[in-house]
């Protein structure tokens, strides 16, 4: 079983729309949590972090839920320039150890 | 601050031949990590160094790959020798602090085509 999962997507939304994606984690002591967005042929850069009681930058909502074992990235009034792909990172409980989620992929539409 | 360096952007090479990948880090910053990303497989951490140690190498495929940190403002990425497999964007990222996994900064990646 992979650390990380997420659903490729494409998630195709017309703008305006709201958006969720989760990403599950294996590992129940997992410490860390966090979202990075990465463009088209571009880097990846980080998004926002993702709190226990979870947090919001603007349009962005992130969310953690340990019984579950997942983590949620919320985006409200989706804007064109939102296309992307999003990728999460979990440490592990001792931080010597994170992964990469193979990304989520958005597409807002006009 | 001029962000992470890499060089070259783009690179095509034959099989079999050696390539070599530059990264230059953010000045200041104390980790660096090399990864790999391709469709199929997603991105890869190969190798991180800390204050230009090795700290966990687990991710590098095979020997054919080696990484260098000779100082803090330059690493580099071998492989040798090159195959098709090893087609990829390898991207190097550099960070700060004791939560050094946590804000990484990326540098926009080599693209490597290997014929």
């Amino acid at each position: 079983r992979k650390e990380v999962e997420q659903d490729p997507g494409p998630f195709n939304v017309p703008e305006g729309a709201t958006v969720a994606f989760n990403c599950t984690y294996s590992n129940s002591a997992s410490q860390s949590f966090f979202w990075y967005r990465q463009d088209c042929r571009k880097e990846p850069k980080l998004l926002m972090s993702v709190y226990s009681s979870g947090n919001e930058d603007g349009r962005f909502t992130a969310q953690l839920n340990r019984a579950s074992q997942y983590i949620s990235l919320l985006i409200r009034d989706s804007k064109l320039s939102d296309s992307a792909t999003y990728l999460c990172v979990v440490t592990s409980h001792n931080f010597n150890k994170f992964y990469f989620g193979s990304g989520t992929k958005l597409n807002v539409k006009p | 601050d001029a962000g992470v360096i890499q060089s070259p952007r783009h690179e095509v090479t034959e099989m079999g031949q050696e390539v070599t990948l530059r990264c230059k880090p953010i000045s200041g910053h104390d980790y660096l990590f090399w990864y790999r990303q391709t469709m199929m497989r997603g991105l890869e951490l190969l190798i991180y160094f800390n204050n230009n140690v090795p700290i966990d190498d687990s991710g590098m495929p095979e020997d054919r790959f080696s990484a260098k940190m000779p100082n803090a403002s330059f690493s580099t990425l071998k492989i040798q020798p090159s195959e098709p497999r090893d087609s990829a964007v390898y991207f190097c990222a550099s960070s700060f602090g004791t939560s050094g996994f946590t804000n990484q900064y990326f540098g926009p990646g080599t693209r490597l085509t290997v014929t």
